[in-house]
């Protein structure tokens, strides 16, 4: 069965410096790879998604992704980080032939900038 | 445009009872999916809706169950409610069947969070 891990489950940060949250998936196939963000009380935001074509992928608020069809892997990460970066964020993946709309999701790393 | 909306926000029940959650998608969206989130199992997908009709069922109990209007409005409910249902429970709608689509993000409502006590 698909599954992806979230290699940090808490990864805290001074404001300004970069920051990499990791995300591994298991699966031979070809694969969506999402990343999403969740702030307090609020629902699922999505920031960058890989369908296919190019393996770095710009997202939203300044953050960028890259494929690496070899090592499983679809990293997240911003170079210079900002106090309303502080959430959670979620690495998920969807596989084409289950034609749907269907995500398995990571556990989550919570992303803490500090001052 | 209005965004996912999500009612209730909050609700609190007890064991045994049964609850009924709905979700009204972004207007024009067909597809209709819910997501349970718990501190222990993180998010996990129940079931996903197109025109009606289920299309794709996550592994949780017969307990679980759902349905989509013509309007695409969505409810789930679920019935003998155990401690380990409180969660906050996530709906999230799309244009259209397929993730891979140009125009086909899912976009998430705030969420029902369920205490059962």
């Amino acid at each position: 069965a698909q599954s992806v891990t979230q290699l940090d489950s808490q990864v805290p940060v001074f404001e300004e410096a970069p920051v990499e949250l990791r995300c591994n998936y298991s699966s031979s196939v070809s694969v969506y790879l999402f990343w999403y963000v969740q702030y307090p009380n609020q629902g699922l935001q999505l920031l960058l998604k890989y369908l296919s074509g190019s393996t770095l992928v710009k997202g939203i608020n300044g953050f960028e992704a890259e494929f690496n069809k070899s090592q499983t892997s679809f990293h997240l990460r911003k170079p210079s980080v900002h106090i309303s970066d502080t959430a959670e964020y979620f690495c998920a993946v969807s596989e084409p032939s289950w034609g749907a709309q269907k995500l398995v999701f990571g556990q989550g790393t919570r992303l803490t900038i500090n001052p | 445009k209005a965004g996912v909306t999500q009612t209730p926000r909050y609700l609190i029940k007890t064991r045994g009872q049964q609850v009924t959650l709905s979700c009204s998608p972004i207007s024009g969206h067909r597809s209709v999916s819910w997501y349970q989130q718990t501190p222990g199992q993180g998010l996990q997908f129940l079931f996903e809706y197109f025109s009606e009709t289920q299309r794709n069922k996550g592994n949780f109990p017969g307990r679980f169950s759902g349905r989509q209007f013509s309007n695409s409005r969505s409810e789930m409910n679920v019935s003998t409610l155990e401690l380990g249902d409180s969660a906050l429970y996530l709906c999230a709608s799309s244009l259209g069947l397929q993730l891979a689509g140009p125009h086909n993000e899912q976009f998430f409502g705030p969420g029902t969070r369920l205490t059962v006590l």
